[in-house]
């Protein structure tokens, strides 16, 4: 079965470090890899994907992923976090093909001041 | 990317009474889809909607509960069906638009059941 893993519920971090948000997947076929934030009574925004290619993917508002596919990952990363990246952020995975996107539970980013 | 607007943007219901969401996108696309987010959970895909054709609904959902329309490329209504408090959710229409995989999110519709 096809599945996506967001191990940590909660991640904290101070303003001005860096920032990683933790993604793994289990999919049968080259996965296409989403990763989205969800503010306040807000809707998903897209921040970046991977379909193939270089394994680093640089997205909206200086966020970054890696792809390991040994490691079956995809992480999410920013160099130096801001207060307003405070909010709900998703991992999701699609196989090609099929459009349909399985989403990981959710990881709560606290950024401290 | 697609702009989608979604009416109502919220609503409280009555047990036992339906509620109909429109989404409407801004431009014609390929893909429409309903999700459910229930509290403090993740999405959940409740199905694809097709252009002049029924609905495909993923396992767990079905046709009576939530049927669904999409009459043409820029629009779609989910309806939610003899309501209970389970049914309390956040309910969320996407879209791809072309070849590209993403997909594009509407502000969601936030459903009370009391």
């Amino acid at each position: 079965a096809q599945s996506v893993a967001q191990p940590e519920d909660q991640v904290n971090v101070a303003e001005g470090n860096p920032l990683t948000v933790k993604c793994t997947y289990s999919v049968s076929g080259n996965p296409y890899l989403f990763w989205y934030v969800q503010y306040p009574n807000r809707g998903l925004q897209f921040l970046l994907k991977y379909i193939t290619g270089d394994n680093l993917v640089k997205g909206s508002y200086g966020f970054e992923a890696e792809f390991n596919k040994s490691q079956t990952s995809f992480h999410l990363k920013k160099p130096s976090a801001l207060v307003s990246d405070s909010a709900l952020y998703f991992c999701a995975v699609s196989v090609k093909g099929t459009y349909k996107y399985i989403f990981g539970t959710g990881t709560r980013l606290k950024v401290l001041a | 990317s697609a702009v989608i607007s979604q009416k109502p943007s919220r609503d409280i219901c009555q047990r036992g009474t339906s509620l109909t969401i429109q989404c409407q996108v801004d431009s014609q696309v390929t893909m429409m889809f309903w999700y459910r987010q229930q509290p403090g959970q993740s999405l959940t895909l409740i199905a694809t909607a097709n252009q002049g054709s029924e609905a495909t609904y993923e396992s767990g959902f079905v046709i009576d509960k939530f049927p669904i329309s999409r009459p043409n490329l820029t629009f779609s209504t989910l309806t939610v069906s003899n309501m209970s408090p389970e049914d309390s959710s956040i309910y969320l229409c996407s879209v791809t638009a072309g070849a590209a995989y993403e997909q594009y999110f509407g502000p969601g519709t936030r459903l009370t059941v009391t």
